[in-house]
C-alpha cells in the first residue's frame, strides 16, 4: 500500500523552530519529486515547497522562503521540512505529498500533522 | 505567487452539471505546459487528485469529472451531480521554476 505518514507537529512558541518528517512506503520513493502543502484552519491549500527525486533541486513559496528548508533521505524513504522563525501565520495542517510523474500534481497525500504557533 | 482565482461557491441539483473555473496568468494556468490539476477535499479529509495534466483522470476517478483549459482559465466540470460530490475543490498549477500554486478553493453544494 502506498502510504505517507507525517510526524513532528505540535504546539510551538513564536520564533521557535520545528522539523517535520514524512515516512514513505509502498512506492519507489527515490524516483519521485515530493511536496509539502499546508492548510490553515478553515482556509485553502497552500503549496509550501518541493524537492526533486535526488534532492538536486528545491523550491519554496514566497511566504516561507528563507525560513524553511526541505530535504530528503532516500536511504530512509523520508522527507523533511525544517521551519524556523515560526509565526502565528504558520499555524496549519502540514501535508506531505508525492508528485505524479511529469508534473501531474500531487497524487498521494499523507494524513497531515498539525503545527500550532502560540504563546 | 498569487493564488489562482476560483469562485467561492458553486451549486447544482442531483443529475445536473456544474463547472468550476480557475483563473491564473500566462505564467501558470496559461503557461506553455499542461500542468493543471484539480483536487477534491471532503470536510476533515485529505485532498484527492481528480484531474491532472488539464484533462486526465487518475484511475478510479469517475468519468463524470472532466477538465479543460482555455487561455489563462482552467475548468472542472462535474456531470450527473451526486450527493457525494459535495466537497471543496481546488485547482493547482505548475508556475514555472519548479513552483506550484493552488486556487482559493470552491465549495460545491449539491442541492
Amino acid at each position: 500500500e502506498v502510504q505517507l505518514v507525517e510526524s513532528g507537529g505540535g504546539v510551538i512558541q513564536p520564533g521557535g523552530s520545528l522539523r517535520l518528517s514524512c515516512a514513505a512506503s509502498g512506492f519507489n520513493f527515490n524516483a519521485h519529486t515530493m511536496h509539502w502543502v499546508r492548510q490553515a484552519p478553515g482556509k485553502g491549500l497552500e503549496w509550501v515547497s518541493l524537492i526533486t527525486w535526488d534532492g538536486g533541486s528545491t523550491s519554496y513559496a514566497d511566504s516561507v522562503r528563507g525560513r524553511v528548508t526541505i530535504s530528503r533521505d532516500n536511504t530512509k524513504n523520508s522527507l523533511f521540512l525544517q521551519i524556523d522563525s515560526l509565526t502565528t501565520e504558520d499555524t496549519a495542517f502540514y501535508y506531505c505529498a508525492k508528485d505524479l510523474p511529469g508534473w501531474g500534481g500531487m497524487d498521494v497525500w499523507g494524513q497531515g500533522t498539525t503545527v500550532t504557533v502560540s504563546s | 505567487q498569487s493564488a489562482l482565482t476560483q469562485p467561492p461557491s458553486a451549486s447544482g441539483s442531483p443529475g445536473q452539471s456544474v463547472t468550476i473555473s480557475c483563473t491564473g496568468t500566462s505564467s501558470d494556468v496559461g503557461g506553455p505546459y499542461n500542468y493543471v490539476s484539480w483536487y477534491q477535499q471532503h470536510p476533515g479529509k485529505v485532498p484527492k487528485l481528480m484531474i491532472y495534466h488539464v484533462s486526465k483522470r487518475p484511475s478510479g476517478v469517475p468519468d463524470r469529472f472532466s477538465g479543460s483549459r482555455s487561455g489563462n482559465t482552467a475548468s472542472l466540470t462535474v456531470s450527473g451531480l451526486q450527493a457525494e460530490d459535495e466537497a471543496d475543490y481546488y485547482c493547482g498549477s505548475f508556475a514555472g521554476s519548479n513552483n506550484w500554486v493552488f486556487g482559493e478553493g470552491t465549495k460545491l453544494t449539491v442541492l
